[in-house]
């Protein structure tokens, strides 16, 4: 079974550009999460999703972020403009929704890093 | 909200030694707790979980952690490292509202 697919895997990008990471999550797999994760730090949730719907996006900064997933799917996360701090990890998560809390399952995650 | 608390950034250790990687959680209803490692340029892996039942669980590669509801804690354990196990260690707890938080994390250097 394919575990949860990211891609890029790196990407460097100037200052102000816009920047865009990509998430399939497994199969069947109705929650999709995404994360922050800085250096020597654990992961932050930034957006939840079940199936299209964003059900906790409260972390998101939305002045300059952005995600969408729009048949409940895969999933995209943009930034725009992209500042020196958001140099870091994107890590995207899928599980199943249920009525107890189900395992997420991560993807290896796309590092950022802002010049 | 829940937090986490993981008490040691780093833990050096040499094979074949016994190892505690500490963790503490705060919340005001009942929890789940997790812990993940992450070897490097990977992402996470659920290595054991807490949901109910049994205080102590295992996970298949010989950690363990102990769910310590007075003490609020959530320790994880090996009897004997290897250098395989040199990683990052993620406590997490959550309620029951897919809501988790993450630890700062825990790396562990298994020195030969």
């Amino acid at each position: 079974e394919a575990g949860v697919v990211q891609s890029p895997r790196y990407k460097i990008i100037e200052k102000k550009q816009p920047v865009a990471f990509w998430c399939n999550p497994i199969s069947g797999h109705n929650t999709l999460y995404w994360y922050l994760q800085n250096l020597g730090q654990g992961p932050e949730l930034l957006i939840r999703y079940e199936n299209e719907e964003a059900v906790d996006d409260s972390q998101l900064p939305k002045d300059r972020f952005s995600a969408e997933r729009l048949k409940g799917v895969d999933s995209t996360l943009k930034i725009q403009p992209a500042e020196l701090g958001d140099s870091a990890v994107y890590l995207c998560a899928s599980s199943i929704t249920g009525l107890q809390q189900e395992t997420q399952y991560f993807g290896p995650g796309t590092r950022l890093l802002v010049l | 909200a829940q937090s986490v608390t993981q008490l040691d950034s780093q833990v050096p250790v040499f094979e074949e030694a016994p190892v505690e990687l500490r963790c503490n959680y705060s919340s005001s209803v009942s929890v789940y707790l997790f812990w993940y490692v992450q070897y490097p340029n990977q992402g996470l892996q659920l290595l054991l979980k807490y949901l109910s039942g049994s205080t102590l669980v295992k996970s298949i590669n010989g950690f363990e952690a102990e769910f310590n509801k007075s003490q609020t804690s959530f320790h994880l354990r090996k009897p004997s490292v290897h250098i395989s196990d040199t990683a990052e260690y993620f406590c997490a707890v959550s309620a029951n509202n897919n809501d988790m938080r993450f630890g700062a994390g825990t790396r562990l250097t298994v020195k030969p």
